[in-house]
């Protein structure tokens, strides 16, 4: 069974600068995908980047990029320019590329606090 | 208005009661999930549907049903809440071409007492 886990329960950066979030996970399959979710105060989950473990080139998204090592099963996510709106829980999840499963495995969290 | 709303967004009920959890979105998705959270944790799949015909068993859906009763419209329920199902629970969707879901509601916080 595939798990992930988030090392850091918590984690505090000041503003505009930069922080990385770990994950790492296990599984023994080959081709799967890889998510980070944010979840603010209002509680709704957003996604915020996906990595296909097919692609080498590591996913971006404005201010939030990955660095995806397919070896090390290691999938940390870096916000750059880090805003006071950043500040949430940040869940790091992974899906099975096999057809018929729609299970997400999520990590418990890192909370996320930006100091002014 | 919101994508995916969900009702109510906080419940507090008795043990034994039978408990709906409504969701309605206007994305004009045809896949749509429910998802629980509980503290310190991340979301797990109870039931999902791909459209209103097709619906499936998450990894925890003892204790639950669903209905799809129009593509908009897919609601969750206790038949007999026990105090273990308290938690916050997710609605969400996606469309046909997605990996994962894409929208979600703001939660539902259930307290069985």
């Amino acid at each position: 069974a595939q798990t992930v886990t988030q090392s850091q329960p918590e984690m505090s950066v000041q503003e505009a600068e930069t922080v990385t979030l770990s994950c790492t996970y296990d599984t023994s399959e080959s081709d799967y995908y890889l998510f980070w979710y944010k979840q603010p105060p209002s509680r709704q989950m957003i996604l915020v980047i996906r990595q296909e473990a097919y692609k080498q080139q590591n996913a971006t998204e404005n201010r939030f990029s990955v660095n995806f090592q397919k070896a090390a099963k290691s999938f940390s996510l870096k916000i750059s320019d880090s805003q006071l709106g950043d500040a949430a829980m940040y869940f790091c999840a992974y899906k099975t590329s096999q057809g018929g499963s729609e299970k997400l495995v999520f990590g418990k969290g890192t909370k996320l606090t930006v100091n002014p | 208005d919101a994508d995916v709303t969900q009702t109510p967004r906080n419940r507090i009920t008795k043990t034994g009661k039978r408990i709906m959890l409504e969701c309605s979105q206007t994305k004009g998705h045809d896949r749509m999930y429910w998802y629980r959270q509980d503290p310190g944790l991340g979301l797990q799949l109870i039931y999902y549907s791909f459209d209103v015909k097709d619906i499936n068993k998450g990894e925890i859906s003892d204790g639950y049903s669903v209905s799809r009763q129009a593509q908009a419209k897919f609601s969750l329920s206790l038949e007999s809440a026990i105090p273990n199902q308290t938690a916050l629970y997710f609605c969400a969707t996606s469309d046909a071409g997605s990996l994962l879901p894409q929208h979600f509601g703001d939660g539902t916080r259930l307290s069985i007492l």
